[in-house]
């Protein structure tokens, strides 16, 4: 099973902020899923990022996989209170049967 | 939503007691999942299933049992829970581009 390591493990901002998190393997992503999960709830996927290179937005989050395949980044600009959450990476492994998890990084915006 | 749930949302159980929890989807998907979540751990899988009768065990699975004797229900059992297994349970759906849709999840405590 490959590891996907995710950084910060934990941040702790102010609202309008701007912030990046981290994903990564000492191999190479088959593709990458980012996800975002909130007190109580299960995780809802954000993107997916499944070409070296690739940069998808959603509206103030800036997804990037990276060239080599073997990271990604998620930026968010101006951060508010309601990007408070779990932010989790994800990888489809077992011939992508199985989804296999980062620990993710838990972000809290202070307003 | 996209039509998954999970039942019960709370359960408080003995140690040594079984313990059945439901997931039910609407949208007729294949693939259907186990995972528990743990501060520290983070999400890992425990079964998950390929169609009706067709389960696999994932990298937690001891202690549990599943089982699908229809598309729309995917049960997880603890035979005998123990203290080790208080947990939150989330059950997931894969839908296209092998995105997942998770369901809110129950918290078991067993005491």
């Amino acid at each position: 099973t490959q590891l996907l390591e995710q950084s910060p493990q934990f941040l702790s901002i102010q609202e309008g902020e701007n912030l990046t998190v981290y994903c990564n393997s000492s191999s190479v992503f088959s593709s990458l899923q980012w996800y975002r999960q909130e007190p109580g709830e299960g995780p809802v996927l954000l993107v997916t990022v499944v070409t070296g290179g690739e940069v998808k937005k959603l509206k103030r989050l800036t997804f990037q996989f990276g060239d080599a395949r073997k990271d990604s980044s998620l930026h968010i600009t101006a951060a508010q209170p309601g990007d408070t959450g779990l932010y989790l990476c994800a990888e489809p492994q077992g011939g992508s049967e199985k989804l296999v998890f980062g620990k993710g990084t838990k972000l809290t915006v202070n307003p | 939503d996209a039509g998954i749930t999970q039942s019960p949302r709370h359960k408080v159980t003995e140690t040594g007691t079984p313990v059945t929890l439901r997931c039910h989807q609407t949208e007729n998907h294949r693939y259907m999942y186990w995972y528990r979540q743990d501060p520290g751990h983070g999400l890992r899988l425990i079964h998950y299933s390929y169609g009706v009768k067709d389960t696999d065990k994932g990298e937690v699975s001891d202690g549990y049992s599943v089982s699908r004797s229809k598309t729309e229900d995917f049960l997880l059992t603890l035979e005998s829970a123990t203290s080790s297994q208080t947990s939150v349970y989330f059950c997931a759906i894969r839908g296209q581009n092998y995105g997942y849709t998770f369901g809110s999840g129950t918290r078991l405590t067993v005491v």
